[in-house]
C-alpha cells in the first residue's frame, strides 16, 4: 500500500518556541493531505485539510494562527506549532490520499512534548 | 457525515473469532464504511472498506446488510497482536474526503 511518513517521530521543545512536523507521500501524489490530534485515550480530532497550492480549512474551534499548514507540493504538508505550550503536547497525526474513490493513509504520527 | 456507534470496548481470547459491529443509522447513499485499527502511538492503519453485503480480505471480513444501517468486522482468530483499537468510519471513500473519527472499540484479546 501507499506509504505516509512523519518527521520526527516525536518531539520535546520549550514552552514559547515553534515545532514543524512534515508529513511526506512517499509513493504517491497527494492533492489532498489532513492533521489529526490525538490525546491520550481519547480519538482522532481532525483539526484541518490542507489542499495542495492552497490555504488550509481549519475545524471549527483549531487556531489557525497557532497551528501553521503549508502544502508546498504534491507531496509534502507540514504543520507548524506556534508557540507551543504544555497544553499542545499530543500525537499528532496526518493522512493522505491518491485520489477520491481510494482510502486514506496515516503516518506513524509525532509525539509532541512542550516543557 | 454519518455518527457512528460502537461498544466502548471488547475482550475476547487468542484463536476466537471476533466480531465487531458498529451502527450509522444516518448512512448516505455513496457513503462507504471503512474500519481501521490503531495501535498505541500509531497511526491508524487501513482494515477494510466496504458499501454493501460482504467484503473479505486477507485480515477481516466486513458485513454490511441490506439497509446498511450497521456494519460488522469479523476478526477470525485473533491473537494477543490484534489487541488495539477499532475504528468504523462512514462516509464518502475516505480517499479526498474528510475522516472523522468516533470513539472506536477498544479491543483487549488475552492469552
Amino acid at each position: 500500500g501507499a506509504v505516509v511518513s512523519q518527521h520526527p517521530s516525536w518531539v520535546i521543545c520549550k514552552s514559547g518556541t515553534s515545532v514543524k512536523i512534515e508529513c511526506r507521500s512517499l509513493d504517491f501524489q497527494a492533492t489532498t493531505m489532513f492533521w489529526y490530534r490525538q490525546f491520550p485515550k481519547q480519538s482522532l480530532m481532525l483539526m484541518a485539510t490542507s489542499n495542495e497550492g492552497s490555504k488550509a480549512t481549519y475545524e471549527q474551534g483549531v487556531e489557525k494562527d497557532k497551528f501553521l499548514i503549508n502544502h508546498a507540493s504534491l507531496t509534502l504538508s507540514t504543520l507548524t506549532v506556534t508557540s507551543a505550550h504544555p497544553e499542545d503536547s499530543s500525537f499528532y497525526i496526518c493522512s493522505a490520499s491518491y485520489g477520491t474513490g481510494t482510502e486514506a493513509f496515516f503516518g506513524q504520527g509525532t509525539r509532541l512534548t512542550v516543557v | 457525515l454519518a455518527k457512528t456507534t460502537q461498544p466502548i470496548s471488547m475482550d475476547s481470547y487468542e484463536g476466537q473469532e471476533v466480531n465487531i459491529t458498529c451502527s450509522h443509522n444516518n448512512i448516505a447513499t455513496n457513503d462507504y464504511i471503512t474500519w481501521y485499527q490503531q495501535f498505541p502511538s500509531q497511526g491508524p492503519r487501513f482494515i477494510i472498506q466496504g458499501y454493501k453485503t460482504k467484503v473479505t480480505n486477507e485480515v477481516a471480513s466486513l458485513f454490511i446488510p441490506a439497509d446498511r444501517k450497521s456494519s460488522t468486522l469479523s476478526l477470525p482468530r485473533v491473537s494477543l497482536s490484534d489487541t488495539a483499537v477499532y475504528y468504523c468510519l462512514v462516509g464518502g471513500n475516505t480517499g479526498g474526503f474528510k475522516t472523522i473519527f468516533g470513539a472506536g472499540t477498544r479491543l483487549f484479546v488475552k492469552a
